[in-house]
């Protein structure tokens, strides 16, 4: 079955520090990968996403993801949290049309 | 502003009521969605519609039943519903069928509690 995994349901960071959330995707064929937030009381939003090209991938607010087909990964990073930052964040796959599955669901929290 | 407006924000019913979810979406866009959000479980996909026509029904049980009027308004209706059923109901928009060109613009949701 075609999904994504996110193996850690909370990450907390420190302010200022580096952060990663972690997605791994057990599909056939090529994947389609995407990034969604979901701030509190709110729906989710669209980050970034990985079609085909460069590995790394840019998104809203300084956010980026990189593909890594030999450890089947696609990693969400940002240089620098801010608090602002604190969220529930989405990893999602897709692999034809109308065929989008979501992961479970990462909570990010930075500490000030 | 999401562009996709849900309502009501919260809703509380009993087992043996009758009620609607409703979704607004301003975007111009042409498949509207409905998922079921879980604490600690993937978004469940329950129900697509593209271009006003129901192309998804992922077994969901007919205590649900959606309807789409027109390409801009969605509904989920709601009868007999169990506890477990309480959840955050999403519903998303997007300019084609969930492509990969095409992502997914979300409400803010319906938080349902069912007692």
């Amino acid at each position: 079955a075609q999904s994504v995994a996110q193996p850690e349901d909370q990450v907390n960071v420190a302010e200022g520090n580096p952060l990663t959330v972690k997605c791994t995707y057990s599909v056939s064929g090529n994947p389609y990968l995407f990034w969604y937030v979901q701030y509190p009381n709110r729906g989710l939003q669209f980050l970034l996403k990985y079609i085909t090209g460069d590995n790394l991938v840019k998104g809203s607010y300084g956010f980026e993801a990189e593909f890594n087909k030999s450890q089947t990964s696609f990693h969400l990073k940002k240089p620098s949290a801010l608090v602002s930052d604190s969220a529930l964040y989405f990893c999602a796959g897709q692999t034809g049309a109308n065929n989008l599955f979501f992961g479970t669901g990462t909570r990010l929290t930075v500490i000030p | 502003e999401t562009g996709v407006t849900q309502t009501p924000r919260h809703l509380v019913m009993g087992m043996t009521n009758k009620k609607s979810l409703k979704c607004e979406q301003h975007l111009g866009h042409n498949a509207m969605y409905w998922y079921k959000q879980s604490a600690k479980k993937p978004l469940e996909l329950m129900f697509v519609y593209s271009l006003e026509e129901r192309v998804e029904n992922n077994s969901v049980p007919s205590r649900f039943s959606p309807e789409c009027p027109n390409s801009s308004h969605l509904f989920l209706h709601l009868h007999t519903l169990q506890p477990e059923d309480s959840a955050l109901y999403l519903c998303a928009s997007s300019q084609e069928m969930a492509g990969f060109n095409s992502p997914l613009h979300f409400g803010n949701g319906t938080r349902l509690t069912v007692t």
